[in-house]
């Protein structure tokens, strides 16, 4: 059965780089989401994408987060420059037409600033 | 405001002990509501959603609309079944609509 996958599953980077998360969606889907999870906290919906826009983004989706499709296969979120409370759990999901809202979640990756 | 609340952090019952867990959400228009699951080291996964009207593992969830409630109901709890379980709602059907989710209610099942 065809799963979302996410690399790296851990990434530790000092406050003010740059980071790149990435996510292989199941093949068919053509809507793609960021969420994270903040340590003791919910999930939080970060931005959704479909044909190769954002069709909505959250309060916390500022200017420092951007998202990407560069190949037609791979989702990338990138953090320009990180701060400490940027430390969470970051989950992409994909959905397919016909199944509403139904999305399909990757393992996460585990992003920590110091 | 769109919410989600899980009253319950941790639900701890025995193995064949009935199981509620609780989901109350706040959204003026026709939400789509969803149960998640998380087993230990695994991916979110759907549990079920309210429009199929299924039973997935022996699970069940009504959506009421006057209560605005979505519980999660299972008559026999099984030791297998420990995990976090998500509540979740779409803003309204169709499309590519984001999910809020409650904060979780992790079930401990005891032998």
């Amino acid at each position: 059965e065809p799963e979302v996958t996410q690399t790296p599953s851990h990434q530790v980077t000092q406050m003010g780089q740059e980071v790149i998360l990435r996510c292989v969606p199941i093949s068919n889907h053509l809507y793609f989401y960021w969420y994270r999870q903040i340590l003791g906290q919910k999930v939080e919906f970060l931005v959704s994408f479909y044909n190769n826009e954002i069709s909505e983004k959250s309060e916390i989706f500022d200017d420092q987060f951007s998202v990407e499709r560069p190949d037609g296969s791979n989702f990338t979120l990138k953090i320009r420059s990180t701060k400490l409370e940027d430390s969470a759990m970051y989950f992409c999901a994909s959905g397919q037409p016909g199944q509403g809202e139904t999305q399909y979640f990757g393992p996460g990756t585990r992003l920590l600033v110091l | 405001a769109q919410r989600v609340t899980q009253p319950e952090k941790l639900l701890s019952v025995f193995k064949g002990a009935p199981v509620e867990l609780k989901c109350n959400y706040s959204y003026s228009g026709s939400p789509e509501l969803f149960w998640y699951v998380q087993y230990s080291r695994q991916r979110l996964q759907l549990l079920l959603r309210h429009i199929s009207r299924e039973s997935i593992k022996g699970f069940t969830a009504d959506l009421n609309k006057g209560e605005t409630s979505f519980h999660l109901k299972k008559p026999f709890a099984q030791e297998e079944d420990s995990a976090m379980y998500y509540c979740a709602l779409a803003p309204s059907y169709g499309g590519y609509n984001k999910l809020i989710f409650g904060a979780g209610t992790r079930l401990a099942v005891h032998p």
